[in-house]
This record gives structure tokens, C-alpha cells and sequence, in this order.
């Protein structure tokens, strides 16, 4: 079964740049989408289609995918952006989802 | 704007069948360009995709779960659902209902609040 493959954590300072990345075999040939999810709330998508942002989302997030990972980053990275960072793409006709990025910004 | 509740039963016995509802609002389920999915997640761990359901005809489950779970559609009330039988302690978790793209590099764009249910005696 295909996999994705995140680090657990990661830590960024105010202000500074969170690059979350995520793994798979041949990941640049499918599409990625990124999810954030807050402590006790549902996750919502900010990047879909690897770089793609939906309505709402601010500018400082962004996506790029190529070779074997996807990377997830956020630029002037705020407070408010504390949250658990979930990648996922699709083996076929099914779902994966990676294990999920802790960022602490502090 | 769509809006996904998730309905059903708190707890549920171990051996027994977990069902639960999701009633879309904002958006109708046969609609052309969406599937409908379900997603879990065990307290404290990641998401698990279960599977999605397409009202034309289509249905998708995670290769894991397949043996035990189904999704079905029921249009004149808008609404999805999901059936897992002989469920165990390892299925206590948030089930979310999410309406997912059909379009190429399917996404999930919108969520449901999700209903923790528990499986114990």
C-alpha cells in the first residue's frame, strides 16, 4: 500500500518560514493536498492540486511537489498558525493520508 | 456556503454495528462534480480515509476496511452514510463526513464537525 511519510514535529518562530514536508515514492506524479487542524476542530484545506490555495486561505501558505516529496511551506509564520499539518494524495482510488506534522510556533 | 453534520450513536458495543448519517446542506449530493467521503481519526493519532461514495454509481472504499464497511446514498434526503460491522475498540474514534472533488487531484474542501464515537461494553 502506497504511503506518505511526514515529520512529527516541527518548530518555527514568529515571523519566520515553516517548511513541513511530506514523502512518498514518486509523489511529483500525483497531486497533494495539505490540511490544518487546530486543536479540537475539524481539518480544513489549504492547498490543494500541490500549490493551489482555496478562497480564504492567506498568501503565506504555499505548496510545491516534485520528485518524491511535497513540502508545505508558510511564510511570516503567525501565532495562529500553531496547528497539526496533515498531507494526503491518492493511490489510485483511494485516499492516503501522511501521519501528520506537529508545528509549534514559539 | 455547503454544510456537513455527522449524526448517530455515541457508543457502540464491540461486535456490533457502527452506523452513522452525514445530511449535507448547501450543496446536493447527486450533484455531478462531488464524491462524499468519510474520514476518521483515533483520538490523539492522524486521519484515516474510509471511503467515498459517488450518487452515479461509484463507490470507493480504504483496502483495510472494505471487508466491514459500506457507504450509501439516499438523494431524497441528502444525505450519505456509513455502516462498519463487527467493530472493536480500535474503531473509537472522530468520524468526519467530507465532500470531496471529483475533478482531477480530488480534494477534500469541505468537513463535517465530526461525532466521536466509542466503541466499549
Amino acid at each position: 500500500s502506497y504511503e506518505l511519510t511526514q515529520p512529527p514535529s516541527a518548530s518555527v518562530s514568529p515571523g519566520q518560514t515553516a517548511s513541513i514536508t511530506c514523502s512518498g515514492h514518486k509523489l511529483g506524479d500525483k497531486s497533494v493536498s495539505w490540511y490544518q487542524q487546530k486543536s479540537g476542530q475539524s481539518p480544513v484545506q489549504v492547498i490543494y492540486r500541490d500549490y493551489k490555495r482555496p478562497s480564504g486561505i492567506p498568501e503565506r501558505f504555499s505548496g510545491s511537489n516534485s520528485g518524491d516529496t511535497a513540502t508545505l511551506t508558510i511564510t511570516e509564520t503567525q501565532p495562529m498558525d500553531e496547528a497539526d499539518y496533515y498531507c494526503q494524495a491518492w493511490d489510485s482510488t483511494y485516499a492516503v493520508f501522511g501521519g501528520g506534522t506537529k508545528l509549534t510556533v514559539l | 456556503q455547503v454544510q456537513l453534520q455527522e449524526s448517530g450513536p455515541g457508543l457502540v458495543k464491540p461486535s456490533q454495528t457502527l452506523s452513522l448519517t452525514c445530511t449535507v446542506s448547501g450543496d446536493s449530493i447527486s450533484s455531478s462534480r462531488y464524491y462524499w467521503s468519510w474520514i476518521r481519526q483515533p483520538p490523539g493519532k492522524g486521519l484515516e480515509w474510509i471511503g467515498r461514495v459517488y450518487t452515479r454509481g461509484t463507490t470507493n472504499y480504504n483496502p483495510s476496511l472494505e471487508s466491514r464497511v459500506t457507504l450509501s446514498a439516499d438523494t431524497s434526503k441528502n444525505q450519505i452514510s456509513l455502516n462498519l460491522i463487527s467493530v472493536t475498540a480500535a474503531d473509537t474514534a472522530v468520524y468526519y463526513c467530507a465532500r470531496t472533488t471529483v475533478i482531477a487531484g480530488p480534494h477534500f474542501d469541505f468537513w463535517g464537525q465530526g461525532i466521536l464515537v466509542t466503541v466499549s461494553s
